[in-house]
């Protein structure tokens, strides 16, 4: 099974800076098996980015993804005041999913 | 666009089996179009995917859980369904029913609003 791992765990930023978020896999994941999602309180997650790099419709272009093998990064380039959530990462491999446990991103 | 939400009790008695239906609109399950995915999250911690069920009959669950889980479907309804027998409090979450696009369901695109199913005598 391949254990995703996240860092840091919480990031505390002020709006307008750069995230950079980690999504390390314990094994070679495909990039077109990886994914990003973010969760605000009380929400359903929303699906950011797919295959890695691809954003999902509607998505912002600040948001980005990059990566291949084991790492894997999520950056928002200018911090909106509506990103201060959770992101999770999010793997595929033989029928099976799991997701890490996620960053949160919260305002300083 | 494809919409989907859960329903079922909120409340089960330790012991007995979770049930939880997930009606789709805006798209026909008996289409292929999509994977149709159950995932939980307990109360203030990440996700854990359930298992997922496809038209024809194609399911897949989490090993930690495949000898509790049956996830079937309901096309005449267009609903599909989650099964977790012999619950216990660490069941007690917020259950989410999901969609994955075929014919490569590498991702979730769509998701219910989720239900909370508390697990109490």
């Amino acid at each position: 099974e391949i254990v995703l791992t996240q860092s840091p765990g919480t990031l505390s930023l002020s709006p307008g800076e750069r995230a950079t978020l980690s999504c390390r896999a314990s094994q070679s994941v495909s990039s077109s098996y990886l994914a990003w999602y973010q969760q605000k309180p009380g929400q359903a997650p929303r699906l950011l980015m797919y295959g890695a790099s691809s954003r999902a419709s509607g998505i912002p272009d600040r948001f980005s993804g990059s990566g291949s093998g084991t790492d894997f990064t999520l950056t928002i380039s200018r911090l909106e005041p509506e990103d201060f959530a959770v992101y999770y990462c999010q793997q595929y491999g033989s029928s099976l999913f799991n997701f890490g446990p996620g960053t949160k991103v919260d305002i300083k | 666009q494809v919409q989907l939400q859960e329903s079922g009790p909120g409340l089960v008695k330790p012991s007995q089996t979770l049930s939880l239906t997930c009606t789709v609109s805006g798209g026909s399950i008996s289409s292929g179009g999509y994977y149709c995915s159950w995932i939980r999250q307990h109360p203030g911690k990440g996700l854990e995917w359930i298992g997922y069920i496809y038209y024809s009959g194609t399911t897949s669950y989490t090993p930690s859980l495949k000898s509790r889980v049956t996830i079937s479907l309901d096309t005449s309804k267009n609903q599909f369904s989650l099964k977790l027998s012999s619950v216990t409090a660490a069941d007690t979450a917020v259950y989410y029913c999901a969609s994955a696009p075929a014919p490569n369901p590498f991702f979730f695109d769509y998701w219910g609003q989720g239900t909370l199913v508390t697990v109490s005598s």
